[in-house]
Parts: C-alpha cells; structure tokens; sequence
C-alpha cells in the first residue's frame, strides 16, 4: 500500500517570502501522479499543483512549483512571493493509476503567512 | 455548474443514531468518494464507487454504508453513530476520461458531531 508522510505538522512564513513544504511517499508503483491541494479556512479543498511521475521536468503554476525527486520518493511544493491568502492546510497526496484511482492523503501541513 | 454538493454542512447527533449525509453531483462523474478527515490526520477515504451500481470499501469503511443507484448520488449512510465518528466529511469526483490529469472535485464537507 503506498504511504505519504508530511513530517512538518505547522510552519510560518513572513509575507513575500519563500517557503518549501516537504513530502515524502513510499510506493513501489513506476507510473503514479502527484498533487497538492490547499485547504483554506473555508474548509474548500483546492488543487494547487500535480506531477506526473513519468515527467522529469517539475510541474510549475505561477508561483507554486515542486521539487520531484523519483528516486528518493520526495515531492516538496515551494511557494514564492507568499501573500497572506495563502495561510491554509497542505496536503501531499498520492494516486496510481488505473482500478480505483483513489488518492491517499498525507497529514497535512498548516502553513501561516504572517504580515 | 452546481459540482459536488454536499447536505447538511453541520449536524450534531446522539450516541445511537443514524443519518445519512448525501451527495450529488452534476458532471456526470463516474467514480465517487467517500473521505473523512480527522484533525492532524489528513483525509481517509471511507467508501468510493466507479460508477452506478459499483462500491468498494476504502480505507476505514467501518460504521458506514453506502450506495450508488445514480450516477448522480452518492449517499453516505451512518447507521448507529459513535463518538468516534466526529469529523469532518468529504465527497469527491472525478472522470475516468482523462483521468491521470482530471482533479478530483470535492464538496464543500459536512462537520459532524457525535455527542
């Protein structure tokens, strides 16, 4: 069964700053994606960003982009120019695909960005 | 484009009862999910369904049940609520079409309290 583990349970950042949330999963699958999602207050879940893990180039999306390291099973999401609107839980998740196509969840980080 | 809805967003049951929390979508979506998600615990899926008629247990499946006469509807069903059953619960979509690359689309969530 594959695993994600997010060992960071909170971090802060200051406005306009950089942050690098990690992630790592464990799988013993070749062909898999890789998403994460934002969970603001609201309780919305929101997709930020996905990899797919036949893709050796890092998924970019404005000012969100990913570090995929296949090898050491590692997917860390950084977060440039941090604004305060992205305060919100992260989820790393993982999802193989074909059957199910169910997405296992990691923890979840709670990021705050501070004035 | 209504998505995935969700009823209600809150309910507060007793030790003992039943409910059943209901979902509907308008995409058209093929497989559906179940998840719930703990504090600290990320999301863990409960039931999903690949499409009308079809359901299969996930990973925490255990006080719950479900079905799937609709492609719409995905009804979720708590038959003797238990206080460990508190969380907060999240419906999802996707289609199969493009799958690899199609996000998953969650409902807004319904917190339930067991007391």
């Amino acid at each position: 069964a594959q695993t994600v583990t997010q060992s960071q349970p909170e971090m802060s950042v200051q406005e306009a700053e950089t942050v690098t949330l990690s992630c790592t999963y464990d799988t013993s699958e070749n062909n898999y994606y890789l998403f994460w999602y934002k969970q603001p207050p609201s309780r919305q879940m929101i997709l930020v960003i996905r990899q797919e893990a036949y893709k050796q180039q890092n998924a970019t999306e404005n000012r969100f982009s990913v570090n995929f390291q296949k090898a050491a099973k590692s997917f860390s999401l950084k977060i440039s120019d941090s604004q305060l609107g992205d305060t919100a839980m992260y989820f790393c998740a993982f999802m193989k695909p074909g059957g199910s196509e169910k997405l296992v969840f990691g923890k979840g980080m709670k990021l705050t960005v501070n004035p | 484009n209504a998505g995935v809805t969700q009823t209600p967003k809150f309910r507060i049951l007793k030790i003992g009862q039943s409910m059943t929390l209901q979902c509907t979508q308008d995409m058209n979506h093929n497989y559906m999910y179940w998840y719930r998600q703990d504090p600290g615990m990320g999301l863990k899926l409960i039931y999903y369904s690949v499409g009308a008629g079809i359901t299969d247990k996930g990973e925490v499946p255990n006080g719950y049940n479900v079905s799937r006469s609709t492609t719409e509807d995905f009804p979720l069903r708590l038959e003797l609520a238990a206080p460990s059953q508190t969380s907060v619960y999240f419906c999802a979509s996707r289609s199969p079409v493009i799958s690899y690359n199609s996000p998953l689309h969650f409902g807004n969530g319904t917190r339930l309290t067991v007391t």
